[in-house]
């Protein structure tokens, strides 16, 4: 599985867009790239995954790097709601995650 | 459809003790996965089953040990509890082997060793 880097924190205006990035230059070809989030006295929500392309769902848009080694979740419209913890993380063929640290995204009114 | 149940949802225990938590998936999900949260650990992968064999295990000591039941509960157990194994324990639950399929998580039982 490879080790994923994230930013420790970042800000946004309400009803702005969100980029949040991840670095996971290990990956293999095989691997998923998760996100998650977690709000206080939560467990994790499932944002959105991808392999090769990138993906959209109601919630947000993920952005893959060619080569893989990284990745980018965006929010279109961040809401007071989307305050949480980010995790990106990567998986082959198992409900098995290993979650870094996280960004802590702040959201401003 | 109901979501991931975990019980108890907080627990007090005293160091020397051993702990049973419970985790009940999505109907129809066969994959279940088990994590420790901790302020400095942050979240980390204990064990994952699926249709009640465990296929992964994460860097924990034999202290901690689950299982998996034919209609997918599974439950953890903490033998010889420590005062370092407070902590929020979440399971996951999937509809697949994992990988192209999302996770769900439960709320976690909040478990505090005095």
């Amino acid at each position: 599985d490879a080790k994923t880097t994230q930013p420790n924190s970042m800000e946004s205006n309400e009803e702005e867009p969100v980029h949040l990035p991840c670095n996971h230059s290990t990956i293999s070809g095989t691997d998923y790239i998760h996100w998650y989030r977690q709000l206080p006295s939560q467990g994790p929500e499932y944002v959105i995954h991808g392999l090769t392309s990138n993906v959209n769902n109601r919630m947000a848009s993920l952005a893959i790097a060619e080569d893989r080694k990284s990745s980018t979740l965006i929010l279109h419209r961040a809401t007071l709601r989307d305050a949480a913890v980010y995790y990106c993380t990567t998986t082959y063929n198992f409900n098995k995650f290993y979650f870094g640290s996280g960004t802590k995204l702040n959201v401003k009114p | 459809k109901a979501g991931v149940t975990q019980t108890p949802r907080y627990l007090i225990k005293t160091r020397g003790q051993q702990v049973t938590l419970s985790c009940s998936p999505i109907s129809g999900h066969r994959s279940v996965s088990w994590y420790q949260q901790t302020p400095g650990q942050g979240l980390q992968f204990l064990f994952e089953y699926f249709s009640e064999t465990q296929r992964n295990k994460g860097n924990f000591p034999g202290r901690f040990s689950g299982r998996q039941f034919s209609n997918s509960r599974s439950e953890m157990n903490v033998s010889t509890l420590e005062l370092g194994d407070s902590a929020l324990y979440l399971c996951a639950s999937s509809d697949g082997p994992g990988g192209n399929t999302e996770a769900f998580f439960g709320q976690g039982t909040r478990l505090t060793v005095v």
